[in-house]
């Protein structure tokens, strides 16, 4: 089973400041990884598939970058809405979800 | 517009069967896979199975392989995931999504399953 390893666990950022999130596969996943969000009490959405494309209506303030085993979320200047739970997610062998990482308001 | 619709909370003892549904509308159900999700309170998310509702053919996480079961009715564009006997560590929300391109997309609302004697 490939392991996701994300990290920070918690990331304590301010509104319009810039967020960088990272995900390590504990092996190759080449570009079959994706982003979700989650904010409280809701589904996780898709933000970002096959490592750098941004979904359908994903503003263009997330980007995503990476391939191999080293993978980032990058979001270029925080917005309110954007403080929630990231996770990353592998599709090369089966699938697996990372623990994900909290982006809290400071 | 392309929506999931889950069956709602349900509460439940130790040792009960369950069947929850994961309704499809607004695309051909029989041409996408469908996935599950659990999350149990407070924690990250966990990957399940999913399934091809044209032909039913079914993939499952080491994890949940023998715990639960993933079916599909395409006949009324409906995915499931049952238990056969319930256990109080299966509290959780579940989540069923479509795959497209390989990933959840979009996601239903989620049903909460609360099993507690």
């Amino acid at each position: 089973e490939i392991v996701l390893t994300q990290s920070p666990a918690t990331l304590s950022l301010s509104p319009g400041e810039r967020a960088t999130l990272s995900c390590r596969a504990s092996q190759s996943v080449s570009s079959y990884l994706a982003w979700y969000q989650q904010k409280p009490g809701q589904a996780p959405r898709l933000l970002i598939y096959d490592a750098s494309n941004r979904a359908t209506g994903i503003p263009a303030r997330f980007s995503g970058s990476g391939s191999g085993t080293d993978f980032t979320l990058t979001i270029s200047s925080l917005e309110p809405e954007d403080f929630a739970v990231y996770y990353c997610q592998q599709r090369s062998n089966l699938y697996t979800f990372g623990q994900g990482t909290k982006l809290e308001i400071k | 517009e392309v929506q999931l619709v889950q069956s709602g909370a349900e509460v439940k003892k130790p040792g009960e069967s369950l069947k929850i549904s994961c309704k499809g509308s607004g695309y051909s159900f029989t041409s996408y896979w469908i996935g599950w999700v659990r999350q149990m309170p407070g924690k990250g998310l966990e990957w399940m199975g999913i399934i091809y509702p044209g032909d039913s053919d079914t993939r499952y996480s080491p994890s949940f392989q023998g715990q639960v079961t993933i079916s599909a009715d395409k006949s009324i564009s409906t995915a499931y995931l049952q238990w056969s006997s319930l256990k109080a560590s299966d509290t959780a929300m579940y989540y069923c999504a479509r795959l497209n391109g390989g990933y959840d997309d979009p996601w239903g609302q989620g049903t909460l399953v609360t099993v507690s004697s």
